[in-house]
């Protein structure tokens, strides 16, 4: 099956700093890949549609500056949070499709702790 | 918003019992799919049905397909503690390559 390796699974972090998270398509190969947020018991919130070899395309509300997504490769998106603060505090999944249907397959996610 | 709409939100059942979610969605789809999330986890895929199905069964889930009120419901028969998750429904739609996901609905299996 399709798996995606998403990486550290929990941070904490000072205020101001930056921090990457990764995720990474182990057994095939995603042209795309996409990020979401969810906040406690609510519903995952699209961020950004990661595109390899091009700029990600970001929802409507979502600072592209704040939340850096590079596409380098086939195998691998980055969700950079760039100067976090508190309101970043969140859990941050990564997906990528596999197949002609469009099934998603989800890292493990990533819960952000900002101090 | 997109968002599809699920209900309940929560559920409750004990061990044995069969659990029915509900989700309703706004646009026309190419397919519907049910993914399970553990309480801190990534989602996992469950069950596609595609726009010209009615009902489809795997194992102990069974999901229908209205297009015509386009909504659908997922059963899960004999449920178990293990069970125990939020389930949401995504629609595929005609338009994106997106999924459009639910609001989800936090199943609690007591044994």
């Amino acid at each position: 099956g399709a798996v995606v390796s998403q990486h550290p699974s929990w941070v904490i972090c000072k205020s101001g700093t930056s921090v990457k998270i990764e995720c990474r398509s182990l057994d095939f190969q995603a042209t795309t890949m996409f990020w979401y947020r969810q906040f406690p018991k609510q519903s995952l919130m699209l961020m950004a549609t990661s595109n390899e070899g091009s700029k990600a395309t970001y929802e409507q509300g979502v600072e592209k500056d704040k939340f850096l997504i590079n596409h380098a490769s086939l195998t691998l998106s980055t969700l950079t949070v760039t100067s976090a603060h508190p309101e970043d505090s969140s859990f941050y999944i990564c997906s990528a499709p596999f197949g002609t249907e469009n099934i998603q397959y989800f890292g493990a996610g990533t819960r952000l702790s900002v101090l | 918003s997109q968002q599809g709409e699920e209900d309940p939100q929560a559920l409750s059942i004990q061990e044995g019992e069969n659990a029915t979610m509900n989700c309703s969605y706004k646009t026309s789809i190419n397919n519907l799919q049910w993914y399970r999330q553990n309480s801190g986890r990534g989602l996992v895929h469950l069950i596609l049905i595609r726009s010209n199905e009615r009902e489809k069964h795997s194992g102990r889930l069974r999901v229908t397909l209205d297009t015509s009120k386009k909504s659908s419901s997922l059963l899960i028969t004999a449920s178990r503690a293990a069970d125990t998750a939020s389930y949401f429904c995504a629609t595929d739609p005609f338009y994106t390559d997106k999924l459009i996901f639910g609001t989800g609905t936090r199943l609690q299996v007591f044994p």
